[in-house]
């Protein structure tokens, strides 16, 4: 079991760029969740899926953000334009849908945004 | 509302001593609940759960909850702490539909 993969692991872009992260959740879980993590606000759900389905959004800050899953096997976060204030570690997990089931999460990915 | 409260947001104990990370929640339902563990630069680990049954729960690397439905509480203990337990301590709740709720973390500090 290879776990949540995530992508890249660091990623340091100039205010304005797009950023795209990228998740790859464990083969057969059919929940995905978006984390971010930062001192202030500690860990925040920004978004989560329920067989590639966006269930609940409301934690994604503003429209500058957004989230895709294409199918059961990938999901993007993308940020455009980014802004310093975007600067976190940003968290994948995934899952089964039932209530019992623990979240599984990969490494983060560490953005940084000058 | 649901909610997970974590009492005290840095604990430091003494290689050896006990070490106790409180969590309580608030919840409508019966909910089901989790610790992690988040090492520096990694994710989070789950270190044990509870859903039904036994509620003193044992976890990896020594840890044990218990779930204390008239205090709506689950504690977190290991009776010696160890140098490698230093780490950030993150209590959860899940409910129906999947939604799961952090509390805001304990860092755990181990003096030798």
């Amino acid at each position: 079991d290879a776990g949540v993969i995530q992508s890249p692991r660091h990623e340091v872009t100039e205010m304005g760029q797009e950023v795209t992260l990228r998740c790859k959740p464990i083969s057969g879980h059919n929940s995905l969740f978006w984390y971010r993590q930062t001192m202030m606000r500690g860990l925040e759900l920004l978004i989560y899926f329920n067989n590639n389905v966006p269930i609940d959004d409301s934690g994604m800050p503003e429209d500058r953000f957004s989230a895709k899953m294409p199918n059961a096997s990938f999901s993007t976060l993308k940020i455009q334009p980014s802004e310093p204030r975007d600067s976190a570690v940003y968290f994948c997990a995934s899952s089964l849908v039932t209530s019992n089931s623990p979240l599984h999460f990969g490494n983060g990915t560490r953005l940084t945004v000058t | 509302a649901q909610s997970v409260t974590q009492l005290g947001s840095h604990v430091s104990v003494s290689e050896g001593a006990l070490v106790l990370l409180r969590c309580n929640y608030s919840s409508s339902v019966p909910p089901y609940l989790f610790w992690y563990v988040q090492y520096p630069n990694q994710g989070l680990q789950l270190l044990l759960k509870y859903t039904t049954g036994a509620t003193l729960v044992k976890g990896i690397n020594g840890f044990e909850a218990e779930f204390k439905k008239s205090e709506t509480s689950f504690h977190l203990t290991k009776p010696s702490a160890h140098m490698s337990d230093a780490a950030e301590y993150f209590c959860a709740v899940s409910l129906a539909g999947n939604q799961f709720y952090f509390g805001t973390g304990t860092s755990l500090t181990v003096i030798p």
